[in-house]
This record gives C-alpha cells, structure tokens and sequence, in this order.
C-alpha cells in the first residue's frame, strides 16, 4: 500500500539555523499538508498546498516558514532561522481525490 | 471556523472493558468527521472516518463510531479493548470545502491496564 514518507526520522539542530524537512506524499495526490505537534499538545495545521501554491496557511506559519514542491515528487518544509519553540513533530500528509488524508510518521525537530 | 473538543484526556480501563472516547465538534458548515490514532512514536493512522451515509460507522481493530447531527458528537466505541489499543486517538473534522484541512482534537490517552 502507498505510503507518505518523510526524512529525516529525528533532526537536531542549533537556534537561528535553517531546516528543511522533506517529505514524499503519496505519488497522483495531488493535495499536500504539513502539520505540527508540540510535544504533549494537539496536532496543528500549518499549511496546505495545491496546484503548485499555498491554498491555505495558520497564523503559526509565519514568514519563517516555506514549502516547496521542487520536483515533482517531494513537498519540503523550510524553517529560516529556527526558534526553540520551533521543536515538535512535523507531520506531512497528502490527499488525493477523496476525503481523506493520509500522515506519513513525522520529523522530530529539536532545536537546541 | 469549525472546532473540536475532546472532553477527556486521560482514560484508563481495564483490558476487555468496553470504552467509548467522547468528541463534539462545532461548524457552522456541512463537515467530515474522522479518528486518527497515534501509537507510541508513531505516526497518525486512520482509525475510521464518516463522510455521509449510516451514522453508524466502523473502523479497524474493532472501533467504531457514530455521528450524532443533533449533538454535534462523534464518540469513539470499543466492546472489549485489548493492550495494543494502549495509544493517543485524535478526532478531527474537515470542510467539504478549500483544501479540506483537518482541525484536531487536543486527543485523548488511551491507557489499558491489565
């Protein structure tokens, strides 16, 4: 079965460093997702993605905060200058002609 | 803006006692209903989804769940949990609308004691 894929599993990274979470959505999807989770809290919607720009984004993603379909088939998250309450979970998920959106296993950010 | 509220936390029960996980959402828009499981460490699977249809819908691993319009409820049920159901269940809910983005639960800790 397809699956949504992201690399890396675990990224540790220092204050003010740039990030970038990559992430390969299931392939003929053609909606894409990054969602966040702070340790402890719930799942967050940062962005959406279709037809090659952003359809919708939170208040959380901010100018920091880039995605990027560059070819084809990965859909990247791109942090500038990371904070440390940047450090959560980033979960990708894509989404086809239906209703419903398939997560791949996240990125754990830490930022120290 | 739609909105979901998940009144428990935590919850503890015993294995093969039934649980049910309680979800209310608000919209003023026609809207999809979903629960999501986290296992430790893992990812979000889908657990069961109602889109339109029977308010009665059923999931994997014996879940189920149903849509109440009335109360704006969409509660999570099992009959007889097991140890491996021992992990994190999100309810979310989507607009037949945009991008249909998922708004979440804050979740609730299923914790299953032998």
């Amino acid at each position: 079965e397809p699956e949504v894929t992201q690399t890396p599993s675990h990224q540790v990274t220092q204050m003010g460093q740039e990030v970038i979470l990559r992430c390969v959505p299931i392939s003929n999807h053609l909606y894409f997702y990054w969602y966040r989770q702070i340790l402890g809290q719930k799942v967050e919607f940062l962005v959406s993605f279709y037809n090659n720009e952003i359809s919708e984004k939170s208040e959380i993603f901010d100018d920091q905060f880039s995605v990027e379909r560059p070819d084809g088939s990965n859909f990247t998250l791109k942090i500038r200058s990371t904070k440390l309450e940047d450090s959560a979970m980033y979960f990708c998920a894509s989404k086809g002609g239906g209703r419903i959106l398939y997560f791949g296993p996240g990125t754990r950010l830490t930022v120290t | 803006a739609q909105s979901v509220t998940q009144l428990d936390s935590q919850v503890p029960v015993f294995e093969e006692a039934p649980v049910e996980l309680r979800c209310n959402y608000s919209s003023s828009v026609s809207v999809y209903l979903f629960w999501y499981v986290q296992y430790p460490n893992q990812g979000l699977q889908l657990l069961l989804k109602y889109l339109s249809g029977s308010t009665l819908v059923k999931g994997i691993n014996g879940f189920e769940a149903e849509f109440n319009k009335s109360q704006t409820s969409f509660h999570l049920r099992k009959p007889s949990v097991h140890i491996s159901d021992t992990a994190e269940y999100f309810c979310a809910v989507s607009k037949d609308q945009g991008a249909q983005k998922l708004v979440f639960g804050q979740g609730t800790r299923l914790t299953i004691n032998p």
